[in-house]
């Protein structure tokens, strides 16, 4: 089994753009589709990319998903930050979350 | 909409067992793959368990082989998932979450979740 890890937390101001890395432990980041999911306090997590780089209807076009072959990661990209991104984000491949990432937007 | 309703979570002594259900609606639920998926007290998701739309395919997560055992009914539009020899690393706040498609792929609509707490 392989790892997924993201960085604990990452934080910028509104209206900037924050990316969100995922690195796999081993295989290829490229084996399995890649998915993020966005968890709002106390909220059920909800998926805002799915199969690498593709939004679900009603994310906004703000979130973008990519992987990237030579550093064995996919990063989460959000621009145009609002408050209301505030939240933890975790990548899933296969069958393993990473370890969640916090979003601070102050 | 989708919506996944869990229920069964509650306070439970180590080494019993507990079975947890999860109602669902909104989508065709024979159509769909399904899956537990759980978050200990400070700590991220963990993928617990996942069932194929026919049943016909299950897998569990390493920590909970052996014990945990999911199970469907179309029927009834309802996912389980029981619970055995428990642990207290088993307490969690456990999420239904229905997959993409037919398979075991990933989740993609979750429930709110059910608190299971193991502790004498």
């Amino acid at each position: 089994n392989f790892m997924l890890t993201q960085p604990h937390s990452v934080s910028e101001s509104p209206g900037k753009t924050v990316t969100i890395s995922c690195t796999r432990s081993s295989g290829s980041i490229a084996s399995n589709y890649v998915q993020w999911y966005q968890r709002r306090g106390g909220s059920a997590p909800s998926i805002v990319i799915y199969e690498d780089n593709q939004r679900p209807s009603g994310v906004p076009n703000r979130f973008s998903g990519s992987i990237d072959r030579p550093s064995n990661s996919a990063s989460l990209t959000i621009s145009g930050l609002k408050t209301e991104d505030e939240a933890d984000y975790y990548c899933h491949s296969y069958r393993v979350f990473g370890g969640g990432t916090k979003l601070t937007v102050l | 909409e989708v919506q996944l309703v869990e229920s069964g979570g509650t306070l439970v002594q180590p080494g019993r067992s507990l079975r947890l259900s999860c109602a669902a609606s909104g989508f065709t639920f024979d159509n769909y793959g399904m899956h537990w998926v759980r978050q200990a007290p400070g700590k991220g998701l963990e993928w617990v368990s996942g069932i194929t739309w026919n049943s016909g395919s299950i897998d569990y997560a390493d920590s909970v082989k052996g014990r945990f055992t999911i199970s469907r009914d179309n029927a009834k539009n309802s996912l389980y998932l029981q619970m055995k020899s428990l642990r207290v690393e088993d307490s969690a706040l456990y999420y239904c979450a229905k997959g993409m498609g037919d398979t075991m792929a990933y989740p993609d609509h979750w429930g709110q979740g059910t608190l299971v707490t193991v502790s004498s």
